[in-house]
């Protein structure tokens, strides 16, 4: 059973670009989670998508978007990047039960953004 | 969300049993204690969580103070591969909320 996959594993931008990353959940998992983590921080929640809607979301500007699709899987889209953007991106999917309380987290994405 | 504290770095022997402390003061009644670890280049991982109850798993145990002020992580018999970053992190019960991680524990193990 192969456990949360992201793609790609790195990634090089210049300040302006736009990016798209991909993650495939866990098999049988419902909903995913975005992170990003600064080098040296805990990572930090960006948003959560459950039935291909965004349903919760952190502090992070609309230039971070995201998707959903029928089959669980999900993107992260970041428009404009910024320097500050460099970051490992992180995603995690769990079940959307109340009684499921594990999360499983990918590899991450190291993105660098020049 | 309520804030935990834990120590920023702890040292540990190889096979000897380590204590991970957290202090979550302002935990509500409806906030579960978890723990995740961030091994080097890894996605953090699942290691416990509780309630009230001290809880036992094949990884680690989790003891909870009698109210639920602070909770310990304790690794019976560390090994070098046990080295990582440790987070706690309140949760509240129902469906999968977000977790809010810290900055952690970051853990040595020596031989």
């Amino acid at each position: 059973d192969a456990g949360v996959t992201q793609s790609p594993t790195h990634l090089i931008k210049t300040r302006g670009q736009q990016v798209t990353l991909r993650c495939s959940p866990k098999s049988g998992h419902d909903t995913v989670s975005w992170y990003q983590q600064a080098l040296g921080q805990g990572p930090q929640f960006i948003f959560q998508y459950y039935e291909e809607e965004e349903r919760q979301r952190g502090n992070f500007p609309d230039r971070f978007s995201g998707h959903q699709f029928p089959n669980y899987s999900s993107e992260l889209n970041v428009n404009a990047l910024l320097l500050g953007d460099s970051a490992l991106y992180l995603c995690a999917s769990s079940l959307r039960s109340p009684s499921y309380n594990e999360q499983f987290f990918g590899p991450g994405t190291r993105l660098t953004v020049l | 969300d309520a804030k935990t504290t834990q120590p920023n770095s702890m040292e540990s022997n190889e096979e000897e049993p380590v204590h991970l402390p957290c202090n979550h003061s302002t935990i509500s009644g409806t906030d579960y204690i978890h723990w995740y670890r961030q091994l080097p280049s890894q996605g953090p991982e699942y290691v416990i969580h509780g309630l009230t109850s001290n809880v036992n798993n094949r990884m680690a145990s989790l003891a909870i103070a009698e109210d639920r002020k602070s909770s310990t992580l304790i690794l019976h018999r560390a090994t070098l591969r046990d080295a990582a970053v440790y987070y706690c992190i309140l949760r509240h019960t129902g469906t999968a909320s977000k977790l809010t991680f810290g900055t952690g524990t970051r853990l040595q193990v020596t031989l």
